[in-house]
């Protein structure tokens, strides 16, 4: 069935760093990629995404890289700071549904 | 605009006992998804209703069962509770079925302890 890996489970960064997170998925038929945050005790917030037919998309200190040849999809956060400290999700779309990766733990030192 | 809500937001239960929880979409929004949150499993989908009809449904044990309401409240059952059913359920709504330009908005998940 459909498949997504995340890696890496846990990622320590200094402040001001850069911190990637990469998931690659099964489905070829997977066309949307959305990245979910979760804070400690909070609810998953949607914080990027991006389509098929597009090959990155950034929004402020945030991006996402996708290869298609690959199946392969990335989140970039540059200049990271101690609120960005939260749980990331990555997700394909499959059919009408979402399969999530399994998490990555971010924690932002001062 | 009120956000997703949830209740109840914890709940303690016995193996074998059922349960029922309830998720009420933001004001207007017509899709519900349900999702189980565990440690190293990250959210897994359970199923999503639409318009009172369920139109996706995950690898979940028919002791899983859900339905929708005319006002697009949403209940989730669990029928025969195992030790395993331990979890944060989330749901989440949407203004469409489908996910691909439809973001989905979480609750704050009713967490499930069985004992």
């Amino acid at each position: 069935g459909e498949n997504v890996e995340q890696h890496p489970s846990t990622l320590s960064v200094q402040e001001g760093d850069s911190a990637v997170i990469k998931c690659t998925y099964s489905d070829s038929a997977s066309n949307y990629f959305p990245w979910y945050k979760q804070e400690l005790g909070k609810r998953p917030q949607l914080i990027i995404d991006i389509r098929s037919n597009v090959g990155e998309k950034k929004d402020q200190r945030i991006a996402v890289t996708l290869n298609k040849t690959a199946k392969h999809f990335s989140l970039h956060i540059t200049e990271t700071q101690p609120e960005d400290s939260a749980v990331y999700f990555c997700a394909a779309s499959a059919g009408d549904k979402l399969i999530f990766g399994t998490g990555t733990r971010l924690q932002v030192f001062p | 605009k009120a956000g997703v809500t949830q209740t109840p937001r914890y709940l303690i239960k016995t193996r074998g006992q059922q349960v029922t929880l309830s998720c009420s979409p933001i004001s207007g929004h017509r899709s519900v998804s349900w999702y189980q949150q565990t440690p190293g499993q990250g959210l897994q989908f359970l199923f999503e209703y639409f318009s009172e009809t369920q139109r996706n449904k995950g690898n979940f044990p028919g002791r899983f069962s859900g339905r929708q309401f005319s006002n697009s409240r949403s209940e989730m059952n669990v029928s025969t509770l195992e030790l395993g059913d331990s979890a944060l359920y989330l749901c989440a709504s949407s203004f469409l079925t489908g996910v691909v330009d439809n973001e989905q908005f979480f609750g704050p998940g009713t967490r499930l302890t069985v004992l």
